[in-house]
């Protein structure tokens, strides 16, 4: 299996100011013949299912702001939030779909407002 | 709009079997995507358990593939997972979802069901 590890546990931003949440992955999800990082972002806040935030590790989903961007390529990924607002509290997973044997998501970076 | 509500036991018992329902509206099950089931352990991070295609083609996860059956019925537009000999570390919310495809393989989840609390407990 491709192990997604994320950093940090969890972060603490002021509102307004940037967040950037790190996914790892245990070997490239980079698939040469089309140039595609096969990596997804979701958001879930409490009682809600995940919602998808980005795909293809830099598409942002229809209806996302666009404070929103994913940035990385090969086996390191990165989630920004460039300026915080009250209702982007939630926990953030990244997902790799390279590999049909086994999609797997990173742990979860929970984001707080400071 | 594509929506998913999952249905099913909110308890079952050890060693037996948990049989959870997908029922899709606004999207015909049949109109070439993958559709999923993933679960998360109260407090915890997510895992995939497997996804099938209309045709019937399935995906699962290989720590859970012996345990695991994903079927389709295209006439009631849903699909079922069977999840054999549960245990405590089954209970999860379960959830399930679309997978977008490319070229024939399930790739990210694009619309997600509510999810549905399963406690495995005698």
């Amino acid at each position: 299996d491709i192990v997604m590890t994320q950093s940090p546990d969890s972060l603490a931003v002021s509102l307004g100011e940037r967040a950037t949440i790190n996914c790892k992955s245990s070997q490239s999800v980079l698939y040469n013949s089309n140039n595609k990082n096969y990596l997804a972002w979701y958001q879930q806040k409490p009682g809600q299912p995940p919602k998808l935030l980005i795909y293809w590790a830099s598409t942002r989903e229809s209806g996302v702001p666009d404070r929103f961007s994913g940035s990385g390529s090969g086996t390191d990924f990165t989630l920004t939030i460039s300026s915080l607002q009250a209702e982007d509290v939630a926990v953030y997973y990244c997902q790799q779909y390279y590999s049909t044997l086994a999609l797997t998501f990173g742990g979860g970076t929970k984001v707080e407002i400071k | 709009q594509v929506q998913l509500q999952e249905s099913g036991p909110g308890l079952v018992k050890p060693s037996e079997t948990l049989s959870l329902t997908c029922a899709v509206s606004g999207y015909s099950i049949s109109s070439g995507y993958y559709w999923g089931w993933i679960r998360q352990p109260p407090g915890k991070g997510l895992e995939w358990i497997g996804s099938i295609y209309d045709s019937g083609s399935t995906y699962y996860n290989p720590s859970l593939k012996s345990r695991v059956t994903i079927s389709v019925d295209t006439s009631k537009n849903q699909f079922s997972l069977k999840l054999s000999s549960v245990t405590a570390a089954d209970t999860a919310v379960y959830h399930c979802a679309r997978n977008n495809i490319l070229t024939g393989y399930p790739l990210y989840f694009d619309y997600w069901g509510q999810g549905t609390l399963v406690t495995v407990s005698s």
